[in-house]
């Protein structure tokens, strides 16, 4: 399994709250993406990260923003959190930008 | 835009019955495809992969799927279901000249003893 981890693994916060979690790997790929996960919807690209400090925007990247100041972790940030923000959160890795591993996901409940 | 089809969200079959769950993609170019599986609470799991070469690949757990570029598809297939099948399944294509995956909305798969 690629040695990925996310944390926290749960989290419950306030409407108006910020919140950051954490990606962290270990086998030294270059390319890190943000997932939520939502029922009907699949999976959906928030941000993606292509080097240190490279970063680009996905498809549902409104309220959200990411930092990458090491290899190996990579940060997303919901600035100013919102119910519609509930969601299951993952990071995913790549060595090459094809086929990607995922991290154990994150359950984030806005209230 | 690049898009994927997973037709059906939710399939039922008997324990020992043939998997078949279906993808469909929309290309201009040959893609990579990718088969994800998904087991309740934790993250995606990569299958199989077709990048190029051998249409039919084989991953692991007993499937495989085809690349049939003249249908746009890439079904995913077992022979006989087993109850530990039961999960959800993910196809993903390449985005043309970009480092990003497009994932299908996802195949419930369930298995009745």
């Amino acid at each position: 399994d690629a040695g990925i981890t996310q944390s926290p693994r749960h989290k419950v916060t306030e409407t108006g709250t910020p919140v950051t979690l954490r990606c962290h790997q270990t086998e030294n790929h270059r390319y890190m993406y943000w997932y939520r996960q939502d029922p009907g919807h699949g999976l959906r690209l928030i941000h993606y990260s292509y080097g240190v400090k490279d970063t680009d925007k996905g498809e549902v990247s409104d309220g959200y923003s990411v930092s990458r100041s090491k290899t190996e972790d990579f940060l997303l940030t919901l600035e100013s959190a919102t119910s519609s923000q509930t969601s299951v959160y993952f990071c995913a890795i790549s060595l090459q930008g094809d086929e990607q591993y995922f991290g154990p996901g994150t359950r984030l409940t806005v209230t | 835009a690049q898009s994927v089809t997973q037709l059906g969200s939710h399939v039922s079959v008997s324990e020992g019955a043939l998997v078949l769950l279906r993808c469909n993609y929309s290309s201009s170019v040959p893609p990579y495809l990718f088969w994800y599986v998904q087991y309740p609470n934790q993250g995606l799991q990569l299958l199989l992969k077709y990048t190029t070469g051998a249409t039919l690949v084989k991953g692991i757990n007993g499937f495989e799927a085809e690349f049939k570029k003249s249908e746009t598809s890439f079904h995913l297939t077992k022979p006989s279901a087993h109850m530990s099948d039961a999960a959800e399944y993910f196809c993903a294509v390449s985005e043309w000249n970009t480092d990003k995956l497009i994932f299908g909305t996802g195949t419930r798969l369930q298995v009745f003893p």
